[in-house]
């Protein structure tokens, strides 16, 4: 039963590094999303993406931060020059289909610390 | 600027009482509304999805949807230690697909 997968689960980067972190949806899912959820904070959307087209990316931040879906492989969501701030989880979510009313089953995680 | 409010508690209820978790949106195009619980370090779990008004029933969850009064709600039959977590309620509006979350609702179940 392939879920959501994400690797790694735990990510340790020193202040100025580069963070990658990987999603692989669901089987038959072509919708990824990515959310962020900061110690002791809600969930919050980032950016939304098909194969090969950022659809949504509303809720990323604007400097350091970027996603791609490409055709072949994993969805990649990256960080430069990590900061503290970035410390928190990142859950990748996927979906069959993009009507509102489809499920989004989410992966386990990747923690991210940064020194 | 879509919001959903949960009251973050926490809410302790005993064994085998009934928990009822609530939720309001501001966005009254919101279209679909999920609830999901989540684990302490770990990833969310969908309980419960409704998209029409009134009641849904899915073993000991029950989920009531109010579109007129922007409100959906939880409950809990039958609570278990094992349903304490933290409960996150979800909104889809319009056209966006991504959910906005509430800060969700821990609830602990009292042996």
């Amino acid at each position: 039963n392939a879920g959501v997968m994400q690797n790694p689960r735990h990510l340790v980067r020193r202040r100025g590094q580069e963070a990658r972190l990987r999603c692989s949806p669901m089987k038959g899912h072509s919708h990824v999303y990515w959310y962020r959820q900061l110690p002791e904070e809600g969930l919050k959307f980032m950016v939304y993406l098909q194969k090969e087209n950022i659809i949504d990316e509303s809720g990323m931040p604007k400097e350091r931060f970027s996603a791609e879906f490409p055709k072949e492989g994993p969805s990649i969501l990256r960080i430069q020059q990590v900061v503290r701030g970035d410390s928190a989880a990142y859950f990748c979510a996927s979906s069959q289909a993009a009507r509102g009313t489809d499920t989004q089953y989410f992966g386990p995680g990747t923690r991210l610390t940064v020194l | 600027q879509k919001e959903v409010e949960q009251n973050s508690g926490p809410l302790s209820v005993p064994e085998g009482a009934i928990a009822s978790l609530n939720c309001t949106y501001s966005d009254r195009v919101s279209q679909s509304f999920f609830w999901y619980r989540q684990y302490s370090g770990k990833s969310p779990e969908l309980i419960m999805s409704i998209y029409s008004n009134g009641d849904k029933e899915d073993g000991r969850f029950t989920a009531q949807l109010n579109k007129a009064s922007q409100y959906v709600s939880l409950l809990i039959r039958d609570s278990q230690p094992s349903d304490s977590a933290t409960y996150l309620c979800a909104v889809t509006s319009g056209s966006a697909r991504q959910l906005t979350f509430g800060s969700g609702t821990q609830l602990t179940v009292l042996p």
